[in-house]
């Protein structure tokens, strides 16, 4: 059974459009974390939660924000996306330094 | 900062070769070490990790071992099956604080197994 569930797999949005994704989790982790993966690089954390404390990495651009309304859920908001926010996000937990993934969404922008 | 730097694939091998996936890093303290792997349509799983220098981690017949003179954490398998095709990933732990950890990921080597 899936622990870290991300909805949808594929977003299509156009550029400029808000656009949200979904996380939940079945694990009750304390911790979620949004790494956002370019085709062929490495995942980069964009930023995480300890329980409802959000942490921002200094490199995140402002037009990413995020939302974790209780534990089980945590959403990323892309307020203005532009071409090169075409990536693969990825949630993910952790328990004792070990990360669980979500299996991604895949997000085109047009 | 801390990196990640992995050998560049793809690697295409023949079932029961033996593998090496390199991977060295670039850190200013002691991190964490990690292997993970992504088959298709999944999300990353954490294959095995290394806490401190010369442990080695083990799992699923692979094995990485922490070697901080070379700052290296080779991932080697003795006889690779199908199955074993999937994206490896290397990653280090930048920061570890109140339970969250910061992972600093390599950029992922896709390696195909033939029958």
């Amino acid at each position: 059974d899936a622990m870290v569930i991300q909805n949808p797999r594929y977003q299509v949005t156009q550029f400029g459009k808000p656009v949200t994704l979904s996380c939940s989790q079945t694990l009750n982790h304390n911790v979620m974390y949004w790494y956002q993966q370019k085709s062929s690089q490495a995942p980069k954390l964009l930023f995480h939660y300890y329980d409802k404390d959000f942490n921002n990495e200094a490199d995140t651009p402002d037009n990413f924000q995020s939302r974790r309304p209780n534990t089980s859920f945590c959403f990323l908001d892309i307020r203005s996306p532009g071409l090169g926010d075409a990536a693969m996000y990825l949630c993910a937990t952790s328990r004792d330094e070990k990360l669980f993934f979500g299996s991604g969404t895949q997000l085109s922008v047009l | 900062g801390d990196s990640v730097t992995q050998m560049e694939g793809p690697v295409t091998l023949s079932e029961e070769a033996f593998l090496t996936i390199n991977c060295t890093y670039t850190a200013t303290g002691y991190p964490s070490l990690f292997w993970y792997v992504q088959y298709p349509g999944e999300g990353l799983q954490l294959l095995l990790k290394a806490t401190k220098a010369d442990d080695k981690g083990s799992n699923k017949g692979f094995e990485a071992t922490y070697r901080k003179e070379t700052t290296s954490f080779h991932l080697e398998k003795g006889s690779v099956q199908v199955s074993d095709s999937a994206v490896y990933f290397c990653a280090l732990s930048d920061w570890y604080v109140q339970g969250a950890q910061k992972l600093v990921f390599g950029q992922g080597t896709r390696l195909t197994i033939n029958p």
